[in-house]
């Protein structure tokens, strides 16, 4: 079966700092995957997926980028965290129908 | 704004009382899914719907879609307390594969 991870878990970073957080996915080949922000009480605000390897879709402007390496590793990164960056992130990878969403990493930017 | 829209925002029962949520979306879907989010967790996915079909069963769980009227509702039916959560809708729009879209969700609480 497939599974998502993430790391870290929990994050908290001052503003100005760099962000990497990463996804992994095993149990399938060639996920789409995508990285989603949550506000507190909030829906799901896509930010970017990916359909293969080197192949980025960003939703939204803003201040952060995402790479896919990897067939089954996609990284999130900002080179300078800004307040508003703060959220839960999450991960959701898989096959097309069949999903599934990592356990998101808490983001805290002070 | 987002594609999905669940009503209501917020929904406080009894337990044993069945619970129902909505969804309302704009565009053409390839399938519509909810998930399940209990709080500072992520999510879980709970049953899809493809836009060719009309109902589908889970459990307690029952959802509809109603591609006319570009809406879908989740019933809970025996409702628990463990099933207190928020409850998301998620439309796949996607052309080359799937990009889900997510309402801001229902908080459902049940009460013992």
């Amino acid at each position: 079966s497939q599974t998502i991870h993430q790391w870290p878990a929990t994050l908290v970073q001052p503003v100005g700092s760099p962000l990497s957080l990463e996804c992994t996915v095993e149990g399938t080949s060639n996920p789409n995957l995508y990285w989603y922000r949550q506000a507190a009480g909030r829906g799901l605000q896509l930010l970017f997926y990916s359909v293969g390897i080197g192949q980025i879709s960003s939703e939204v402007p803003q201040n952060l980028s995402a790479s896919r390496p990897q067939d089954r590793q996609f990284i999130l990164s900002s080179k300078k965290l800004l307040l508003s960056d703060s959220g839960f992130y999450l991960c959701l990878g898989g096959d097309k129908g069949t999903q599934y969403f990592g356990p998101g990493t808490r983001l805290l930017v002070l | 704004s987002q594609q999905g829209e669940e009503d209501p925002q917020a929904l406080s029962i009894q337990e044993g009382e069945n619970a129902t949520m909505n969804c309302s979306y704009k565009t053409s879907i390839n399938n519509l899914q909810w998930y399940r989010q209990n709080s500072g967790r992520g999510l879980v996915h709970l049953i899809l719907i493809r836009s060719n079909e009309r109902e589908k069963h889970s459990g307690r769980l029952r959802v509809t879609l109603d591609t006319s009227k570009k809406s879908s509702s989740l019933l809970i039916t025996a409702s628990r307390a463990a099933d207190t959560a928020s409850y998301f809708c998620a439309t796949d729009i996607g052309t080359s594969g799937s990009r889900l879209t997510f309402g801001e969700g229902t908080q459902l609480t049940v009460n013992p």
